[in-house]
């Protein structure tokens, strides 16, 4: 079955850390390129993160400030973001997705991180 | 960073109507377009892409068009299941490939 499963979210304080893992399924995860999205609770979609296919370029959003890094290890089908110094405004609903030149034909269920004291 | 800009906000329709959305970007992407459907508690699902292209299994009822920075996407006659909201996405060049803010089609 084709499929990408997130896991990882969490309840997390202000400054903290979270690691999220996204694990693929019935495809060859090493021909693709893999994209984070995020989706703030009642709000569209935002475009994170991507990495290639062999994992060597690695693209963000301008307005993560270097504070989050996209990863992939193609022997385990498992892409993961790791999260730092968090915020409130960095609570969503984390998305992985199979990407082809950027459009993205394949969605997780999404993995629910919240950034609250 | 290329700003897409979708109108309106919200579209109120009746069922068996058409619909046409609108998608700009602020700089031409080509044809380097795609929208997607989110149902409610749902992800999002691949619509249309390279502006025209219906993805896999999508009714053609669905169809997009544009190019540059004008984009369409017209839902011919609307059915229940198709009440959602939509956005559009370039993935023009390199990334960031960013998103329009959505259009929120609702039962009028």
């Amino acid at each position: 079955q084709v499929q990408l499963v997130e896991s990882g979210g969490d309840l997390v304080k202000p400054g903290g850390s979270l690691r999220l893992s996204c694990a693929a399924s019935g495809f060859t995860f090493s021909d693709y390129y893999m994209t984070w999205v995020r989706q703030a609770p009642g709000k569209g979609l935002e475009w994170i993160s991507c990495i290639s296919s062999t994992g060597a370029s690695k693209f963000y959003a301008d307005s993560l400030k270097g504070r989050f890094t996209i990863s992939r290890d193609n022997a385990n089908n498992s892409l993961a973001l790791q999260l730092n110094s968090l915020r409130a405004e960095d609570t969503a609903l984390y998305y992985c997705a199979r990407s082809r030149w950027g459009l993205l034909d394949l969605w997780g269920q999404g993995t629910l991180v919240t950034v609250s004291s | 960073e290329i700003v897409m800009t979708q109108s309106p906000g919200t579209l109120s329709v009746s069922p068996g109507e058409r619909a046409t959305l609108s998608c700009r970007a602020s700089q031409s992407v080509g044809s380097n377009l795609a929208w997607y459907q989110q149902e409610p508690g749902q992800a999002p699902r691949l619509l249309i892409y390279g502006a025209s292209k219906r993805a896999t299994g999508v009714p053609a009822r669905f169809s997009g068009s544009g190019s540059g920075t004008e984009f369409t996407l017209t839902i011919s006659s609307l059915q229940s299941e198709d009440f959602a909201v939509y956005y559009c996405q370039q993935y023009d060049d390199r990334p960031p490939y960013t998103f329009g803010q959505g259009t929120k089609l609702e039962i009028k």
